[in-house]
């Protein structure tokens, strides 16, 4: 019973252009979600995150969306660059609680 | 910035063999975590601590005892390893403060790779 899933093992991106990552969740008691990449054999980084307040928070080229109603969230990554390749975790947190749920990963390769 | 340290790197145990992973934090934070991460399967938590002498089960804490004596150390036993416990071992910490700042990330460290034969 996977409360958070990443539906895309993988994804393959040209470098310049937008890269999408998604993220559905089930537990409607997440309030505080969250980005990790990491690269192999390195522990994840985190990389942003969005409090269920928000529907959008920016830093920098990483973009993260939230829409409460579907229960989902996506990271953009623009422009694209060859260093973001790296799996990227989804993770979420319940209201009130410390601990969190992960996603099972997406792959992203950009290509040069 | 050392951050969170995980020792050792690398291990190799027969079944049966006992062992203790060592994870130690730098940033005087009270909440600690122990992961483990399987293809396919994301990271899931094992065991935490929310502070000097707590711990308390996380999603898949069988096989597995945590201690947290000191602030800055959680350590991860497998008492009798088995070939199911082959995996990506990961720490993590992270600061709480729910009335000024309630949403701080985890940090974690490297990792620690263990198979077990």
């Amino acid at each position: 019973d996977q409360q958070v899933k990443q539906n895309s093992p993988s994804l393959s991106v040209q470098e310049g252009r937008i890269s999408i990552l998604n993220c559905d969740y089930t537990n409607s008691m997440f309030d505080y979600f969250l980005w990790y990449k990491k690269y192999p054999a390195e522990g994840p980084t985190f990389l942003i995150s969005i409090s269920s307040i928000k529907d959008k928070n920016e830093d920098g080229r990483f973009t993260v969306f939230l829409n409460k109603s579907a229960k989902h969230l996506s990271l953009h990554i623009v422009p694209s660059q060859p260093g973001d390749s790296a799996v990227y975790f989804c993770a979420a947190r319940e209201e009130y609680g410390n601990k969190l749920v992960f996603g099972a990963g997406t792959i992203l390769r950009v290509k040069s | 910035n050392a951050g969170v340290t995980q020792t050792p790197k690398f291990r190799v145990l027969k079944t049966g063999q006992s062992m203790t992973l060592l994870c130690a934090q730098d940033m005087n934070h009270e909440y600690m975590y122990w992961y483990r991460q399987d293809p396919g399967m994301g990271l899931r938590l094992i065991h935490y601590s929310v502070g000097e002498g707590t711990t308390a089960k996380g999603e898949v804490p069988d096989g597995y005892n945590v201690s947290r004596l000191k602030k800055q150390n959680f350590l991860l036993g497998l008492e009798s390893a088995a070939p199911s416990q082959t995996s990506v071992y990961f720490c993590a910490s992270s600061y709480v403060d729910r009335w000024i700042r309630p949403n701080q990330p985890q940090h974690f460290g490297d990792g620690t790779r263990l198979s077990i034969l």
